[in-house]
């Protein structure tokens, strides 16, 4: 069974500078997809970033971005120039084998920006 | 395009009594999955479903069920209710599942969710 781990509860960051979210996964499988989402309090679930197994090299988008170590099974998220905005839950997710929309979680980490 | 919607968003339930929770996808979608959502748990899935098809089941008790209807919509069911079911339950919906039917990844949005209190 896969497993996702994020073994930080809490971060905080100052605005405009840079922070990194720790996951690490565990599959058997060899094709498979792992994003980020985000939770801002009291809104929707939006998908911040994705990253597929096959593809060596890391996903950016804008001030966001992941370090993926396949070997290693982590995947770090990356966020530059941190705003209030940014404050949120952050969830590492993994879906696969493919032919599924199933997602497995890890238990977020609580990021706030400090101005 | 309308996003996920989930009817509806507040909920009181008390011990023992039932609740369907429904979830219109964006149109088009035809993958719905649900979510249950607690603070000591975390996200946990529940089903998913695809033209009307149950293909993947969540680890939960068979109180919990749900259906997909033929314009995608779904809902979910909740039978005898503990007080343990009081949650979060996020819907998210989309295009078609990677992988099936040739398809590559294809965004999954969620929905606002359904709170449920069960007292």
């Amino acid at each position: 069974a896969q497993t996702v781990t994020q073994s930080q509860p809490e971060m905080s960051v100052q605005e405009a500078e840079t922070v990194t979210l720790s996951c690490t996964y565990d599959t058997s499988e060899n094709n498979y997809y792992l994003f980020w989402y985000k939770q801002p309090p009291s809104r929707q679930m939006i998908l911040v970033i994705r990253q597929e197994a096959y593809k060596q090299q890391n996903a950016t988008e804008n001030r966001f971005s992941v370090n993926f170590q396949k070997a290693a099974k982590s995947f770090s998220l990356k966020i530059s120039d941190s705003q209030l905005g940014d404050t949120a839950m952050y969830f590492c997710a993994f879906m696969g084998p493919l032919n599924t929309d199933k997602l497995i979680f890890g238990t977020g980490t609580r990021l706030q920006v400090f101005p | 395009k309308a996003g996920v919607t989930q009817t509806p968003r507040y909920l009181i339930k008390t011990r023992g009594q039932q609740v369907t929770l429904s979830c219109s996808p964006i149109s088009g979608h035809r993958s719905v999955s649900w979510y249950q959502q607690t603070p000591g748990q975390g996200l946990q899935f529940l089903f998913e479903y695809f033209s009307e098809t149950q293909r993947n089941k969540g680890n939960f008790p068979g109180r919990f069920s749900g259906r997909q209807f033929s314009n995608s919509r779904s809902e979910m069911n909740v039978s005898t209710l503990e007080l343990g079911d009081s949650a979060l339950y996020l819907c998210a919906s989309s295009h078609v599942p990677p992988g099936l039917a040739g398809e590559s990844y294809n965004e999954q949005f969620f929905g606002p969710g359904t709170r449920l209190t069960v007292l």
